[in-house]
């Protein structure tokens, strides 16, 4: 089967870092996605991670560890924009089919 | 303007009735998905289509029927819509020479 776990709410304050956890049991990987969706829109691309480290873009990194089924989104200088659902997703092998898990709510709080 | 885009954005419904949601695409991009987004449950696929008349299912395509005779569209027909097809639906896309999906703004649906 499929599993994707991540924590259903977090709470952090303005201006500091945040880590949004994620792991995965799946039958396939090819890599590994991080999603932003605001509430009422669709979701938007943050992050592809294939192989196992860290990948920072300005103030969003993202990790993967291949062998722990295991990955996390770090957000740093937290905006209040910043406020949103953050969806780790499996890109599975054999094609293009990805398996979301149920998403991470982010209030920032002034 | 380029992009995807779905329609409509807003239904409500009756159930029994036949309901189409359209997706159309700019980019010619090969893969095109439906999704359905459900409290608790994240993003469901529900059909995916990886060329014009190629398509397969997802983790939940029970009860509803996709086609895609151009590749520029890709319509979502739910047969005999139920109550437990409310729901947020979204159409993606990929070129296939990378991996992001990129989302259409989702079509927001209600069965009574």
């Amino acid at each position: 089967g499929q599993n994707i776990d991540q924590p259903t709410e977090m709470t952090a304050t303005e201006g500091a870092i945040v880590q949004i956890n994620c792991t995965y049991q799946t039958s396939g990987f090819n890599g590994l996605f991080w999603y932003q969706q605001h509430a009422g829109e669709a979701p938007t691309f943050l992050s592809y991670n294939v192989l196992d480290g860290l990948e920072e873009k300005g103030r969003f990194s993202s990790f993967l560890s291949r062998s722990k089924g295991y990955s996390y989104l770090l957000l740093k200088e937290l905006q209040m924009k910043d406020s949103a659902s953050y969806l780790c997703a499996v890109h599975l092998t054999g094609g293009f089919k990805t398996i979301f898990g149920a998403g991470t709510r982010l209030f920032v709080k002034a | 303007d380029a992009g995807i885009t779905q329609s409509p954005r807003y239904k409500i419904t009756e159930t029994g009735r036949q309901v189409t949601l359209m997706c159309h695409q700019t980019w010619s991009h090969s893969y095109m998905f439906w999704y359905r987004q459900d409290l608790g449950h994240g993003l469901r696929l529900i059909y995916y289509s990886a060329a014009a008349d190629i398509t397969d299912k997802g983790e939940v395509p029970d009860g509803y029927v996709v086609s895609r005779s151009k590749t520029e569209n890709f319509p979502l027909t739910l047969e005999s819509a139920t109550r437990s097809q409310t729901s947020v639906y979204f159409c993606a896309s990929i070129s296939g020479g990378f991996n992001e999906q990129f989302f259409g703004p989702g079509t927001r649906l209600t069965v009574l």
